[in-house]
């Protein structure tokens, strides 16, 4: 059980052009779900939290209009990298926590996406 | 603001033997959670294994162990019988203790492991 899933996987895009990323529980209800992006041999670097139906909180330095949020249902969340440049090319990752209060303070990740703008 | 202080950005291991991975962590409140998380090549996150802040006594799984040292705000971790699967990044991380709502994780900066032959 717990298992989350990110499509696609791998993504090459135009510089430009927006990119949709979602991220989903399969087997669970996630109240909450967050946003990572890692760079190569570094740590993940938190981008921002999202509950189900309310706006995400972001970290300070995160362009909000540039990586839009939404989780709309608690289930599913996505991540949209808006007008994509060479530098938002990196490794994201989702994570959720579960709506069941025995595990909430579980968090599941998602197999990451990775995104490289040409 | 909590930090997470890894100070080992390498380690290497002789399969079968023993390694410890060392995290320091930076914090006001009483109770938290502390983990270790491995990220393989495939980059997939697993968690190793928890501590909550309340236990004294130190968590276990099979092979992997940590010695929590509240006071010193230590939090190691020990791989016995190392194996090659075992060579991967990993991380500690630590989230503060929620009354409700998941709370984020900081992650320590990583430590590499090697696990030779």
């Amino acid at each position: 059980g717990a298992v989350v899933s990110q499509h696609p996987s791998r993504v090459i895009c135009k510089s430009g052009t927006s990119v949709k990323i979602e991220c989903r529980s399969l087997d669970f209800q996630a109240t909450t779900m967050f946003w990572y992006r890692q760079f190569p041999k570094k740590s993940l670097m938190l981008m921002a939290t999202s509950n189900e139906g309310s706006k995400a909180t972001y970290e300070q330095g995160v362009e909000k209009d540039k990586f839009l949020i939404n989780h709309a249902s608690l289930t599913l969340s996505t991540l949209t990298v808006t007008s994509a440049h060479p530098e938002d090319s990196s490794f994201y990752i989702c994570s959720a926590s579960p709506k069941l209060a025995e595990i909430y303070n579980e968090q599941f990740f998602g197999p990451g996406t990775r995104l490289t703008v040409l | 603001a909590q930090t997470v202080t890894q100070s080992q950005p390498e380690m290497s291991v002789q399969e079968a033997e023993t390694v410890t991975l060392s995290c320091t962590y930076d914090t006001s409140e009483s109770d938290y959670y502390l983990f270790w998380y491995k990220q393989p090549p495939s980059r997939q996150m697993i968690l190793v294994i928890r501590q909550e802040a309340y236990k004294q006594q130190n968590a276990t799984e099979n092979r992997f162990s940590v010695n929590f040292q509240k006071a010193a705000k230590s939090f190691s971790l020990k791989i016995s019988d190392s194996q090659l699967g075992d060579a991967a990044m990993y991380f500690c991380a630590y989230r503060r203790w929620d009354t409700g709502t998941a709370s984020k994780l900081t992650f320590g900066t990583g430590t590499r492991l090697q696990v030779t032959l």
